[in-house]
């Protein structure tokens, strides 16, 4: 059974930083493109970035890009989103996600760890 | 990456179907087959519904079924049940590893 399993949340403040971590397990996780997508309360989903089996190439939504960095170690089954120059708008729960065998279509998600950026 | 344009809300009474559009450009929903839409309980994880356009993964009642025409995609719900009460969210392929999504249905069974 797939399971993505996301850790690091928590308050920050504006400006700062935060690592968040997911573990995989149940797939082969070195086989499948992975990627990060939020919700800011009370609003929609926003795709936030991507990554492909290796370690590159990477892609990134306009609002994170230049300031959010995905990363991955297949050895450790684990996906990761270093998050720098924190804004309040960051403030969302952030989901760990892969992106299925076969299509361009995320099949499995995580529950969310929520960032929160406020002073 | 502008979101793909979806109704805030949509409702429909028990046993009666309803339909929910997702509406993009040439640059994501029109130009491939990769929509998929999404049922959000408050709090949970997103669950995938519909895939690539018009395809239900295993186990998704036959009730749901995707469509698609030019640049909007369309989830219909048909007898609805009150289970079926979330927020649904379509997202579309826009290039290679990047996708966008709707801004969310919210579907009230009264």
């Amino acid at each position: 059974e797939v399971h993505l399993v996301e850790s690091g949340g928590g308050l920050v403040q504006p400006g700062g930083s935060l690592r968040l971590s997911c573990a995989a397990s149940g797939f082969t996780f070195s086989s499948l493109g992975m990627a990060w997508v939020r919700q800011v309360p009370g609003q929609g989903l926003e795709w936030i970035s991507s990554i492909s089996i290796g370690p590159s190439p990477t892609y990134y939504a306009d609002s994170v890009k230049g300031r959010f960095t995905i990363s991955r170690d297949n050895v450790k089954n684990s996906l990761y989103l270093q998050m720098n120059r924190l804004r309040d708008e960051d403030t969302a729960v952030y989901y760990c996600a892969r992106f299925a065998v076969v299509g361009w279509v995320i099949d499995y998600w995580g529950q969310g760890t929520l960032v929160t950026v406020s002073s | 990456q502008s979101a793909l344009t979806q109704p805030r809300s949509v409702s429909g009474s028990p046993g009666q179907s309803v339909t929910i559009s997702c509406t993009g450009a040439s640059s994501n929903v029109g130009g491939y087959d990769y929509v998929s839409w999404y049922q959000k309980h408050p709090g949970k994880a997103p669950k995938l519904m519909i895939r690539d356009v018009s395809e239900r993964p295993s186990g998704v009642p036959d009730r749901f079924s995707g469509s698609k025409s030019g640049n909007t995609a369309s989830l219909t719900i048909s007898g609805l049940q009150a289970e079926d009460e979330a927020d649904y969210y379509c997202c579309s392929y826009a290039g290679t590893y990047t996708l966008v999504f709707g801004g969310g249905t919210k579907l009230t069974v009264l």
